[in-house]
């Protein structure tokens, strides 16, 4: 079935340190592709999307490019902020039928960015 | 715009007791979903509906749980008996229900501590 994997952690840089979450996918067929972000004591949000292959997702700072032939999603940002200290989750969403498709989320990444 | 509403925020039950979690999600979605995460995971679909039919209950625990979402609109999840491993967050989330790249809004979620 449908799967994400994604770079265990957790993660602490430094602030204005280069950012890199990886993510592989496996799915039958051309999934959307997601980042999920979750900040403490608050709910998911989205973060950023791609719905096709070599599309760029971007927000916030923050970039994935939806890479068919490696299967990857990786998730990159130039420069952190304490700000950004959260669990990031990597997600596909399956080809949809007559409705949308569940959402498959992997297993999340903590980041503490210190000052 | 109000976002997806769930109550109550938290629960503290005893084994074998009962418990039942609702959800308002955005005017106007027709897709309602019900994820379980358990900490240090990444949320599981638990069950997902188009109106009020259900698209997917895969991963239900049918023997225990059971979800409805009459008229299409509020839904409750609800758990009997509770074992000690139901401990965990319970998100709903809800989109329009168009094609797979529809992003999916969460709710704050409900945190089910079973003692």
């Amino acid at each position: 079935g449908d799967s994400v994997t994604q770079m265990e952690g957790p993660v602490t840089l430094s602030e204005e340190a280069f950012l890199t979450i990886n993510c592989t996918y496996t799915a039958t067929g051309y999934p959307s592709l997601f980042w999920y972000v979750q900040y403490p004591g608050e709910g998911l949000q989205l973060l950023l999307k791609a719905t096709k292959a070599d599309d760029k997702g971007s927000n916030k700072g923050f970039e994935a490019t939806y890479r068919k032939e490696t299967t990857s999603f990786h998730l990159e940002k130039g420069s952190v902020q304490v700000s950004d200290s959260a669990v990031y989750f990597c997600a596909l969403s399956g080809p949809g039928y007559s409705s949308a498709s569940k959402i498959i989320f992997g297993s999340g990444t903590r980041l503490s960015i210190r000052p | 715009e109000a976002g997806v509403a769930q109550s109550p925020r938290y629960k503290i039950i005893e084994k074998r007791q009962s418990v039942a979690f609702w959800c308002n999600p955005i005017s106007g979605h027709a897709t309602l979903y019900w994820y379980q995460q358990i900490l240090g995971q990444g949320p599981k679909l638990l069950i997902q509906f188009q109106n009020n039919g259900v698209v997917d209950d895969s991963q239900l625990p049918k023997d225990r749980f059971s979800a409805e979402r009459l008229k299409g609109v509020d839904s409750t999840l609800k758990i009997q008996p509770a074992k000690l491993e139901d401990s965990a967050v319970y998100l709903c989330a809800s989109s329009l229900g168009k094609g797979m790249s529809t992003e999916a809004f969460f709710g704050q979620g409900t945190r089910l501590t079973v003692v």
